[in-house]
């Protein structure tokens, strides 16, 4: 059964700080998604991640997946307070199906 | 809007009635999902439908939950004789076809959601 882990869970952290998310996944899978979710909301697409090495970027986030360590991360740099959500990795592990695993996310708060 | 539209947003139901709720996807998406949340979790699978055809279905769709896109367009997500657990937000998603040749990769985008209460 594929496994999607993340840590942290919780993430409280300072304005114009630094830190990274990190997502493992048990099985081999090259595509793997980041998605960002407010309060009482759906989910937003933030990053696709096709192939070992990728990386990405969109403002103070940084996406990249290691497909041989199975790991991703999501790095923020100078956190903001607009940034607080919780930010879910997912992975699709049929490759064409798009059934997508989902970590249990990580619920960052960023504080002035 | 040409986003994922799902109706209605919050549903409050007795124990033991039945619910159906909608999804209208982004008009040339090909493939829908369903999925569902809980307070503190990430979305389970729980179905997807490559125009009207239902490919795949998880095993926490019990016999209660039926799916349906009778048109290849909007999908109805019906659970009879709720209960109490059945209680979380039901998300839906739509996407295009996956092209792995290209090497494109093509995200689902998901709506608002469905809050169910079972009281």
């Amino acid at each position: 059964e594929l496994k999607v882990e993340q840590n942290p869970l919780f993430l409280s952290m300072q304005e114009g700080k630094n830190y990274t998310i990190y997502c493992n996944y048990s099985t081999t899978s090259d595509r793997l998604y980041w998605y960002r979710q407010d309060p009482g909301k759906s989910l937003e697409s933030l990053f696709v991640l096709l192939s070992n090495g990728a990386v990405k970027q969109e403002g103070r986030l940084m996406a990249s997946l290691d497909t041989k360590a199975r790991l991703s991360t999501l790095h923020i740099t100078a956190a903001v307070h607009d940034l607080s959500a919780t930010y879910f990795c997912a992975v699709d592990p049929g490759g064409s199906q798009g059934n997508l695993i989902f970590g249990k996310g990580t619920k960052l708060s960023v504080k002035p | 809007d040409t986003g994922v539209s799902q109706n209605p947003r919050h549903k409050i139901t007795k124990r033991g009635q039945n619910v159906t709720f909608r999804c209208d996807p982004i008009s040339e998406h090909n493939r829908l999902y369903w999925y569902r949340q809980t307070l503190g979790q990430g979305p389970e699978f729980l179905t997807y439908f490559q125009n009207e055809a239902q490919l795949e279905k998880s095993r926490l769709l019990s016999d209660r939950f039926s799916a349906e896109r009778p048109k290849g367009s909007f999908s109805t997500l019906e659970i009879q004789r709720t209960e109490q657990g059945d209680s979380a937000m039901y998300l839906c998603a739509s996407s295009p076809n996956h092209f792995r040749q290209g090497r494109v990769g093509t995200e689902a985008f998901f709506g608002q959601g469905t809050r169910l209460t079972v009281v």
